[in-house]
């Protein structure tokens, strides 16, 4: 069974610039998840999805970051523009909503951002 | 909000040394607890988890963990390590749907 999906692996780009992160889940799993996580820190969540809806996205900068799941599958994540901050490594996970509160979530390789 | 600490940043032992690695969490109701491994170059993956029942489980790898309600703690430990299970370690608490996460403590092992 595939893993989930993200591309690009890496990504470097100049402040002020836009970026896109791509993310396809496990197959069949219904709840998609974008962390953010900083050198030597845990990931932090996001942005939570059911399906097409964004359920949590209290953690959202909305100033500058946006995400879409429009067909209940993929996800892309945007950032524009960038800023030096916002360098970090960009997860994306999924688990499969049926279980509710004992879903498991499983993780893709990430997005490594380098905001120069 | 919750919070999760885990207690060492780094932990260098030698092959066949026994590991301990602390994990206590602030948030007092109802949790799942998680611990996740990221080997160098790898993905995270999820090393084991408690729901409920039994605290003390088991997970991949050898390693188990014991959840310890009246200290908000949920330790992981290896009695064997191996050169292999050199990675990153992270404690993982669940609230709701909300996953919280610790800063990670990385292991070293040396052969």
């Amino acid at each position: 069974e595939a893993g989930v999906v993200q591309s690009p692996r890496y990504k470097i780009i100049e402040k002020k610039q836009p970026v896109a992160f791509w993310c396809n889940p496990i197959s069949g799993h219904n709840t998609l998840y974008w962390y953010r996580q900083n050198l030597g820190q845990g990931p932090e969540l996001l942005i939570r999805y059911e399906n097409e809806e964004a359920v949590d996205d209290s953690q959202l900068p909305k100033d500058r970051f946006s995400a879409e799941r429009l067909k209940g599958v993929d996800s892309t994540l945007k950032i524009q523009p960038a800023e030096l901050g916002d360098s970090a490594v960009y997860l994306c996970a999924s688990s499969s909503g049926i279980s509710g509160r004992t879903d498991t979530q499983y993780f893709g390789p990430g997005t490594r951002l380098t905001v120069l | 909000a919750q919070s999760v600490s885990q207690h060492n940043h780094h932990v260098i032992l030698s092959e066949a040394a026994s590991l301990e690695l602390g994990c206590n969490y602030s948030y007092g109701g109802t949790v799942n607890l998680f611990w996740y491994v990221q080997y160098p170059g790898q993905h995270l993956q999820l090393l084991l988890k408690y729901f409920s029942g039994d605290p003390l489980v088991k997970g991949i790898k050898g390693f188990e963990a014991e959840f310890i309600k009246s200290k908000f703690s949920f330790n992981l430990r290896k009695p064997s390590v191996q050169w292999s299970d050199t990675a990153e370690y992270f404690c993982a608490v669940r609230n709701d749907y909300k996953l919280s996460f610790g800063a990670g403590t990385t292991v070293t092992v040396r052969a």
